[in-house]
């Protein structure tokens, strides 16, 4: 069964305090990984899309990883700005359609 | 970027009322959309594939006789939840494949809560 787990299940940090935030999956291929932002009462906002492993990608404070089994979304010297639900997803090969099947998040808090 | 608005944002209905949500994607064109509804600390799970003129696949557990969906063109999708009841409340958010990327990146409306007394 396909699936993706997310960890930690919550993130605090101090500003400035860089981590990662894991996203394992099974899948019985992988099309794509993708990473999004949520905000409360907000719906998802694309961050990257990830498709083979070894690929990295890059947008401000942010750098997403992916290997054979698992990605990796690197924040550098957070902002408080940056407190959001980090939702992982994957796309899997040969799937009717084109569903993401989404990890249950990671909730980040950034403190001044 | 590609954007996908919805209508309402937030609903209230009685108990035993239909309520429509609209999902639109502004600035290209989608030849398919998701519907996902999301609990409260939950993850977002895939309600329903729309694809632009035919028939909407369902997931499995999804009633489709209560969750209509229409994909009438290649901007809207429409779902409307029938004879809805307390446990339908939740977070419905829709998403639009942008149909030129043959990588299939989706963006996500807003989303709309409905609750339902």
């Amino acid at each position: 069964e396909d699936q993706v787990t997310q960890s930690p299940e919550a993130l605090r940090l101090q500003e400035g305090e860089s981590s990662s935030l894991n996203c394992s999956y099974t899948v019985s291929g992988l099309r794509g990984l993708f990473w999004y932002r949520q905000d409360p009462g907000k719906g998802p906002e694309f961050l990257f899309t990830l498709y083979s492993a070894g690929e990295e990608k890059e947008k401000e404070r942010l750098k997403a990883t992916l290997t054979k089994k698992e990605s990796f979304l690197h924040i550098t010297a957070p902002k408080p700005e940056d407190s959001a639900t980090y939702l992982c997803a994957v796309q899997a090969l040969g799937q009717a359609g084109t569903a993401l099947i989404f990890g249950k998040g990671t909730t980040l808090s950034v403190s001044s | 970027g590609a954007v996908v608005s919805q209508h309402p944002s937030r609903v209230i209905c009685k108990s035993g009322t239909s309520v429509k949500i609209e999902c639109r994607s502004l600035d290209f064109q989608a030849t398919t959309m998701f519907w996902y509804r999301q609990f409260p600390k939950q993850s977002l799970m895939l309600m329903a594939t729309s694809n632009e003129g035919s028939k909407a696949t369902y997931e499995q557990g999804v009633e489709k006789d209560k969750f209509l969906i229409n994909h009438a063109s290649l901007t809207l999708s429409t779902l409307t939840v029938t004879s809805a009841h307390p446990e339908d409340s939740s977070f419905y958010i829709c998403s639009a494949r942008v149909a030129v990327n043959s990588y299939n990146e989706q963006f996500f409306g807003p989303g709309t809560r409905l609750t339902v007394l």
